[in-house]
C-alpha cells in the first residue's frame, strides 16, 4: 500500500535563510507527487507536482521539488525563506497513470522568525 | 471560475444528531473527492464521484457517512448520528477527467465539524 512519511512535524527557520521539508514516500511504482500548502482556516493550495519528466520540478512562490526515486524522496525547497511563507505543507502522492485519490503525509508545520 | 465552494463552513452540533454538508465543485469538473482532516494530521480519502457515480469508498465511510451526488453537480455529505470522533475538517476537492487523463485536484475551505 503506498504511504507518504514526512520527516518532522514542525520546521522553524529564520527570514531569509533556506527551507527544506523533507518527503518520503513508499511506493511498488512511482507514483504522481505533490505538494501542498494549508494557511489556517483555509483548504489546500498545490504547490507543485511531479508526474513524469524533469524530476526538478518548481512550483509557486519560489518553491522547488525534486523527485529521487533512488532515495523515494520529494524534498521540498526554498532558497530564501520569508514570514509569509508561516504555514502547514503536506506531501501527497496518488497512483502512477493519472491523478487519483491522493495518500497525504501528516504535515509539516513551518514557522518562521525574524 | 469561482473554485471549490464548501457549506456550511463551521457546524457545531450536539452527539447524536444528523449533520450535512455541501460541496459545489468547480463546474466543469467531473470528478468531486472528499476527504477528512483531524487536527495534527494530513486529509484522509473518504470517497469519490465520477459524475453522479461513487466509484469508491473508503473504509473510514462507516455506515453512519452517506454521500450522494444526485445530478452529477454539487455533492452532499450526510452524518448521522454523529459522535465526538466525527470531529475534523471536512475537504471537498474536484478534478476534471478526460479520455482517462485526469487533473490535479482543487480543493475548496473546508467545512469544520465539531461534536459536543
Amino acid at each position: 500500500a503506498q504511504s507518504v512519511t514526512q520527516l518532522g512535524s514542525h520546521v522553524s527557520v529564520s527570514e531569509g535563510a533556506l527551507v527544506l521539508l523533507r518527503c518520503n514516500y513508499s511506493s511498488s511504482v512511482p507514483p504522481y507527487l505533490f505538494w501542498y500548502v494549508q494557511y489556517p482556516n483555509q483548504g489546500l493550495q498545490l504547490l507543485l507536482k511531479y508526474t513524469t519528466g524533469a524530476t526538478l520540478v518548481k512550483g509557486i512562490n519560489g518553491f522547488e521539488a525534486e523527485f529521487k526515486k533512488s532515495e523515494t524522496s520529494f524534498h521540498l525547497t526554498k532558497p530564501s525563506a520569508h514570514m509569509s511563507d508561516a504555514a502547514e505543507y503536506f506531501c501527497a502522492s496518488s497512483g502512477s497513470g493519472g491523478y487519483n485519490k491522493l495518500i497525504f503525509g501528516a504535515g509539516t508545520r513551518l514557522a518562521v522568525h525574524p | 471560475d469561482t473554485g471549490v465552494s464548501q457549506n456550511p463552513r463551521h457546524k457545531i452540533t450536539k452527539r447524536g444528531q444528523n449533520v450535512t454538508f455541501r460541496c459545489d465543485p468547480i463546474s466543469e469538473h467531473n470528478r468531486l473527492y472528499w476527504y477528512r482532516q483531524t487536527l495534527g494530521q494530513g486529509p484522509e480519502f473518504l470517497t469519490y464521484f465520477q459524475n453522479e457515480a461513487q466509484l469508491e469508498k473508503s473504509r473510514l465511510l462507516s455506515d453512519r457517512f452517506s454521500a450522494e451526488r444526485p445530478k452529477g453537480s454539487f455533492s452532499t455529505l450526510e452524518i448521522q448520528r454523529t459522535e465526538q470522533g466525527d470531529s475534523a475538517m471536512y475537504l471537498c476537492a474536484s478534478s476534471l477527467e478526460v479520455g482517462g487523463r485526469n487533473s490535479e485536484q482543487y480543493f475548496g475551505p473546508g467545512t469544520r465539524l465539531t461534536v459536543t
